[in-house]
Order: structure tokens, then C-alpha cells, then sequence
């Protein structure tokens, strides 16, 4: 497809419980942005990649979250042992540099741990 | 680190008045700029960029940005307000000498009355 594309839109888990959310970007986007949006807030970053390496990953909030983009494509962000403070929806972006700088967002994958 | 602040969490405008939503940015480099605006159950959409050059940047919908650097400050603006134009609208930065990571503020709810 043309956009972001971001998959389950929907994850509903269990306290303690691994999970893992994808992320298709744009074809051709080198960089790809992970964020995390609690209900009428701003998204709060959480890792940003150029390519296959992770440029930045100051956001993310502890040792349990983590994200791979192993071909400098499609990224998966990983979290272990959910806690339910980790529900929120995840957004994910992907941008192509340099001048063309802005980032596309996909719709979002809404996590609930339960 | 760049920062983002909008001191407005709520806007209500009538329709047909001219709006502006306020955004001030802090980067150590030199900034872009964006502007999205997220419906209800959407992802986030850009609407504008500054990148360099003229001070007031158009974008989709009939939206416009004004960069001020001596304030520090993009201003978000459209001559006349619809009904449709409610919703949550974010300010973005990223250090174009970084080629970093994209901050998001925390949003403004722009209603439009009727």
C-alpha cells in the first residue's frame, strides 16, 4: 500500500504478557519513528531509526521495550512483561530525509493490557 | 533538546472568523517546523512544514504557519474557520543540524462553533 501500515490495530493482553507491534513504513522511507499517544496528549517519542540502526532511542521508558528493523524496512516494537500502564495506542511514522523531512503516520496500534 | 510548548489546550473559534493556534519551539540548531492535525479515531495528517525561506508557509486545507525566530514561535492560522476544522492539532520540531528525532507538543483542541 502506499502509507504506513500498522498491524494488529487492536491488542488487548494480559498483565505480564509479551507483545509485539509492526510496523510497515512507505517504500523507500529511510526513517522510521516509534511513539506512544495516551488519550488526548501529544505523541511522546520512543525511537527513531535511520536505517537499519537505531539513531535514537532515548524515549524509550525502561529495558522493557525495545525495537528491531533488522532489513531497514518493516520495524517491530517488542515489550515484555506488560504492565497496565503500558496501554496506549503506538504510532508509528516513516519519513524519506533530507528537505522532504516531514514524517507520515500510520493509524496506530491500540494496546490494553488488561 | 528541542521542546515544543502550546499553551492553549483548548480554542474555540466561530465559524467563519479567522483562527490561530499557537506553538513556540526551543532547538539549539537551526529548526523544521510542522503542524498535524489528528480527527477523532484518525492518525495523526500533516498539514505544513517550514523548512527554510519564506517566513509564512502554506498548507493543505487552506492552512497557513507564520516561522517567527526572534520569538521562537509558528503560529498556525487560517483566514476562516469551518465547522470541519475541529479537532486536535500538534506542533513538531526537529534540529535540522541533528537531523534528529521529530518532538510533538501536547496538542490544542480547535473547536469551531456553529
Amino acid at each position: 500500500g502506499a502509507g504506513v501500515s500498522q498491524t494488529p490495530s487492536n491488542k488487548v493482553t494480559e498483565k505480564g504478557k509479551y507483545v509485539e507491534l509492526r510496523c510497515d513504513p512507505i517504500s523507500g522511507h529511510t526513517a522510521l519513528y516509534w511513539y506512544r499517544q495516551s488519550l488526548g496528549q501529544g505523541p511522546e517519542f520512543l525511537i527513531y531509526f535511520q536505517g537499519t540502526g537505531a539513531a535514537d532511542d532515548s524515549g524509550l521508558p525502561n529495558d522493557r521495550f525495545f525495537a528491531v528493523r533488522p532489513e531497514g524496512s518493516v520495524s517491530t516494537l517488542k515489550i515484555q512483561r506488560t504492565e497496565r500502564g503500558d496501554s496506549a495506542v503506538y504510532l508509528c511514522a516513516s519519513g524519506s530525509g533530507g528537505e522532504n523531512t516531514e514524517a507520515f503516520f500510520g493509524q496506530g496500534t491500540r494496546l490494553t493490557v488488561v | 533538546a528541542q521542546s515544543v510548548a502550546q499553551p492553549e489546550d483548548q480554542v474555540n473559534v466561530a465559524e467563519g472568523n479567522p483562527l490561530t493556534v499557537k506553538c513556540t519551539y526551543s532547538v539549539s540548531g537551526n529548526p523544521y517546523l510542522f503542524w498535524y492535525v489528528q480527527y477523532p479515531n484518525r492518525g495523526l495528517q500533516f498539514l505544513l512544514k517550514y523548512i527554510t525561506g519564506d517566513n509564512l508557509v502554506k498548507g493543505s486545507y487552506g492552512f497557513e504557519a507564520e516561522f517567527n525566530k526572534s520569538q521562537t514561535s509558528f503560529h498556525l492560522k487560517k483566514p476562516s474557520a469551518l465547522v470541519s476544522d475541529s479537532a486536535l492539532y500538534f506542533c513538531a520540531v526537529r534540529d535540522m543540524n541533528r537531523d534528529d528525532k521529530i518532538i510533538f507538543g501536547k496538542g490544542t483542541r480547535l473547536h469551531i462553533l456553529p
